[in-house]
């Protein structure tokens, strides 16, 4: 089975500072990897995908991800954080022999001034 | 650009009731998806429909049951509620069934069992 993990439950940065929130997988086969983002009493919205390509792939709102398949890693990046960006975000493989996403447990991000 | 929708946005019921979810996807996307999401949880899949087919299961209960209608529309149907279906219910869609494919998000229903 597919599986993701997002190592941490909260991750803090300074306005400003750039941010990495971290996602590993364990897939056989090609992975298909997904990044969303969830605010307070809202569904979660799409920022990006790799399917397959540049290792580096550019999302919505500034976000980037690079895809390590030597690391089996899939961290979501932004160069410089903004307190709108505090939210919880989610990391999602997709799963062939479901046919389903399989979510990380999500990691919390914290923006401060 | 046209969003997934939900109705209700929150759905209060007493254990035992029973309680419809219903999802209308992007206009021509013809799979959609159920999710559950318990607090503090991450997405948990359901079900899923492809052209009004039912595609596949995750962990469904047996007292839920869904549909696809022939507007691709989407209903969860929820039978002998326990405390424990508390949580938010998503519905997603695709245009198509591919792992290539994003699955776009709705709003999400509020269920609460008392």
């Amino acid at each position: 089975a597919q599986s993701v993990a997002q190592p941490e439950d909260q991750v803090n940065v300074a306005e400003g500072n750039p941010l990495t929130v971290k996602c590993t997988y364990s897939v056989s086969g090609n992975p298909y990897l997904f990044w969303y983002v969830q605010y307070p009493n809202r569904g979660l919205q799409f920022l990006l995908k790799y399917i397959t390509g540049d290792n580096l792939v550019k999302g919505s709102y500034g976000f980037e991800a690079e895809f390590n398949k030597s690391q089996t890693s899939f961290h979501l990046k932004k160069p410089s954080a903004l307190v709108s960006d505090s939210a919880l975000y989610f990391c999602a493989v997709w799963w062939n022999a479901g046919n389903m996403l399989t979510f990380g447990g999500g990691t919390r991000l914290m923006v401060k001034p | 650009a046209a969003g997934v929708i939900q109705s209700p946005r929150h759905l209060i019921k007493e254990k035992r009731e029973t309680a419809t979810l219903k999802c209308y996807p992007i206009p021509r996307h013809d799979t959609v998806y159920w999710y559950q999401q318990g607090p503090g949880q991450d997405p948990q899949f359901l079900i899923s429909f492809y052209e009004k087919m039912q595609s596949d299961k995750g962990s469904i209960p047996d007292r839920f049951s869904a549909q696809q209608f022939s507007d691709y529309h989407s209903e969860l149907n929820m039978s002998s509620l326990e405390l424990g279906d508390s949580a938010l219910y998503f519905c997603a869609s695709s245009l198509v069934l591919a792992s290539t494919d994003t699955q776009y998000f709705g709003p999400g229903t509020r269920l609460t069992v008392l």
